[in-house]
C-alpha cells in the first residue's frame, strides 16, 4: 500500500516562529501537493511539485515557501509563522496527472 | 469562475435508510471527477474517478455517477461505519489542479 507520512500530527508554536512540516512518501509517486483544510473551506491547494528541485504555487501560497530536495520528500516551510496559518495540513501524492491522490495522516498546526 | 458545490452540507440517516449526495461543478476542462472518504482526523482516502458524463463507478454500498454538470454519489442501505465526510473534487484540464468540494458529512444512525 502506498503511505504518505507527515513528520507531526500536533505541533503547537509561536507567531514568527519558523516552521517546518515534512511530507515523505515510499511509492516512487512524481508529483507532491501540500494542502490546508479549515471549516467552512474546503481543501485549498498550497505547492505542489511534478518534479525533484520544481514547485509550482498552488490557490493560496503566500506566507508559505516548499522545498523538494529528493523525489520521495515534500517540504512546507513557514518562515514566520501567523495565527492565520493555524490549521490542518495535507500532504498527498500521486503517480499522474489528473490521477488519484493520496493523503498523509495530517499535521494540525496551532499557532498562538 | 471555477467552482464545486456539495450539498447538503450534512446528512443523517437511519441505517438502511438509502440516500444521494450532489456534487455539482462549473469548470472550464473537466479532466476528472474525483470522490474522497474523509474519517475525523484523518487524511482523505480515494475512492472513485470519473472522466465523462455518463459513466458510473461502484463500490459496496457506494455507487458514483457524473453527468455535464454535476455526480452523484448513491449510498445503498448505509451502514454506521459509512459515517464520514465525503468529498468531491474536479480536476481542471487547463490548470492541472483540483478544486475540492466543501464536503458533506454524513451520519448514520443504528
Amino acid at each position: 500500500d502506498v503511505k504518505v507520512t507527515q513528520s507531526s500530527r500536533y505541533l503547537v508554536k509561536r507567531t514568527g516562529e519558523k516552521v517546518f512540516l515534512e511530507c515523505v512518501q515510499d511509492m516512487d509517486h512524481e508529483n507532491m501537493f501540500w494542502y490546508r483544510q479549515d471549516p467552512g473551506l474546503g481543501l485549498r491547494l498550497i505547492y505542489f511539485s511534478y518534479d525533484v528541485k520544481m514547485k509550482e504555487k498552488g490557490d493560496i501560497p503566500e506566507g508559505y515557501s516548499v522545498s523538494r530536495e529528493k523525489k520521495e520528500r515534500f517540504s512546507l516551510i513557514l518562515e514566520s509563522a501567523s495565527t492565520n496559518q493555524t490549521s490542518m495540513y495535507l500532504c498527498a501524492s500521486s503517480m499522474q496527472e489528473p490521477g488519484e491522490l493520496f493523503f498523509g495522516e495530517g499535521s494540525r498546526l496551532t499557532v498562538l | 469562475e471555477d467552482q464545486v458545490t456539495q450539498s447538503p452540507e450534512a446528512l443523517r440517516l437511519q441505517e438502511g435508510e438509502s440516500s444521494s449526495l450532489n456534487c455539482s461543478y462549473t469548470v472550464s476542462g473537466l479532466r476528472g471527477l474525483f470522490w474522497y472518504r474523509q474519517d475525523p482526523g484523518k487524511g482523505p482516502e480515494f475512492l472513485f474517478t470519473l472522466y465523462s458524463a455518463g459513466e458510473e463507478k461502484e463500490k459496496e454500498r457506494l455507487k458514483a455517477t457524473l453527468t455535464k454538470k454535476e455526480s452523484f454519489l448513491h449510498i445503498t442501505a448505509p451502514k454506521p461505519e459509512d459515517s464520514a465526510t465525503y468529498l468531491c473534487a474536479v480536476h481542471r484540464g487547463n490548470t492541472g489542479k483540483l478544486i475540492f468540494g466543501q464536503g458533506t458529512t454524513l451520519q448514520v444512525k443504528p
